[in-house]
């Protein structure tokens, strides 16, 4: 049962372009993250949420901004995309009780041509 | 930081035969071990863990093994089935609020 929600599933931009992607958890959890999967299936972490707070933050370009409006949401929003931006952006969340385990939304897939 | 490697990148068996799909690290703090799968086309999913207070933790037919000493863990299927075909990720973790490193993926295919 889907209850980590990312919108869109699918978006094509140009490069240069300004792109948002939405997460809403109707879990509960306290802990909300970013994930990147590239075409190789890698995944590397992004960005990860607790009270608002941004407690990690990996080494990611500038042009990559995460915006919360409160625990249940966790948007992601590029400023002017580039061509390896390409990806699967992975939204999870995670319950305090147990945050090492992960649920996650089911992707939205950008290409940048 | 924490190095994750899944040295097999793809692993085939036959259905009802078994599988095993092993995961190293290289912090000594790690101290949760959980398993993710990805089914093709879909995102991923818990499927076991294991704490480090344990050396070995089974749910039906999936065992996860964990060798501290070697910092090593594995994931073990027993009696596979077609549906076991997907990618499964091993994502060790140290921290209190997860930084989870995955490991590259190993990607079980279960033939007729």
């Amino acid at each position: 049962e889907t209850a980590v929600f990312q919108t869109p599933n699918y978006h094509v931009t140009q490069v240069g372009n300004e792109v948002s992607f939405n997460c809403k958890q109707t879990l509960g959890h306290d802990t909300m993250y970013w994930y990147k999967q590239d075409s190789k299936k890698l995944l590397k972490i992004m960005f990860s949420y607790n009270n608002k707070q941004l407690i990690v933050n990996e080494t990611v370009p500038r042009r990559f901004s995460p915006q919360s409006s409160d625990k249940a949401h966790l948007n992601l929003r590029i400023k002017s995309v580039e061509p390896e931006d390409s990806a699967v952006y992975l939204c999870a969340s995670s319950p305090l009780r147990d945050e090492n385990t992960l649920y996650f939304g089911a992707g939205t897939r950008l290409s940048v041509l | 930081g924490e190095k994750v490697e899944q040295h097999q990148s793809t692993l085939s068996v036959r259905e009802g035969d078994s599988a095993v799909i092993n995961c190293t690290y290289t912090d000594t703090a790690s101290s949760y071990f959980p398993w993710y799968k990805q089914e093709a086309g879909k995102s991923l999913h818990f499927v076991i863990d294991i704490r480090s207070n344990v050396d070995r933790k089974q749910s039906q037919r999936l065992t996860v093994l964990l060798d501290k000493k070697a910092k090593r863990f594995s994931l073990h299927i027993t009696a596979t089935q077609p549906e076991d075909s997907a990618i499964y990720f091993c994502a060790p973790s140290s921290s209190s609020f997860s930084k989870l490193v995955f490991g590259q993926g190993t990607s079980l295919s279960v033939v007729p």
